[in-house]
């Protein structure tokens, strides 16, 4: 079955540093990977997403993803961090059909 | 002006009664997903659909119905509410194509169940 795991639940890192979070996906075939972000009392904004082609791929406010197949990975990363980052990111995978299946969420929280 | 609309925006049921969240798209989009989000869970997949007449459950369908029907509309319906649905639920309409199913979401409805 598919699945999407984000292992950290909370990140905090302080402005101007570099961020990763790190998804793991299950699935199958090559997968359509997702990284969406919400912010607070929000819905869910697409940031980038990923199919095939090169394995790095560029999104909104310089957030970038780069996917591993041998590792199964779809990390988010981005060069320095800013306060209005804060928010909650989630990774997801579009499985079979239309079904996109979202991992639990990491919870970014940028310092002074 | 928002493409995904959903109401209530908040409500409080009592426990046993029914609920219905209500959703618009105004994408033309085919696809159609309720999730709901909790603490430690994430989103969860609930019901989805391809068009309009059609439903598909997702993973957690359990105590819920769907309903499709127009290419613009899909509701959540709880028979018999109880205090374990008491969440944050969220519509999202899919585009389906070949860059792979950009979901595009609305404000979440939250639910509280006493």
């Amino acid at each position: 079955a598919q699945s999407v795991t984000q292992p950290d639940a909370r990140v905090t890192v302080s402005e101007g540093a570099s961020l990763q979070l790190r998804c793991k996906y299950s699935y199958s075939a090559t997968p359509y990977l997702f990284w969406y972000v919400q912010y607070p009392r929000q819905g869910l904004q697409l940031l980038l997403k990923y199919y095939s082609g090169d394995p790095v791929v560029q999104g909104v406010n310089s957030f970038e993803a780069e996917f591993s197949k041998s590792n199964s990975s779809f990390h988010l990363q981005k060069a320095s961090v800013h306060w209005s980052d804060s928010a909650v990111y989630f990774c997801a995978l579009k499985a079979g059909g239309y079904k996109v299946v979202f991992g639990s969420g990491t919870r970014l929280l940028v310092s002074p | 002006e928002a493409a995904v609309t959903q109401s209530p925006r908040n409500k409080v049921a009592v426990t046993g009664g029914k609920v219905t969240l209500s959703c618009n798209q105004t994408n033309n989009h085919n696809n159609m997903y309720w999730y709901r989000q909790d603490t430690g869970h994430g989103l969860r997949l609930i019901h989805y659909s391809y068009g309009a007449g059609s439903t598909e459950k997702g993973d957690i369908p359990d105590g819920y119905k769907a309903s499709r029907p127009s290419q613009e509309n899909f509701s959540l319906i709880l028979e018999l509410a109880t205090p374990s649905q008491t969440s944050v639920y969220f519509c999202a309409s899919g585009d389906g194509g070949l860059s792979g199913n950009t979901l595009y979401f609305g404000e979440g409805s939250r639910l509280i169940v006493v």
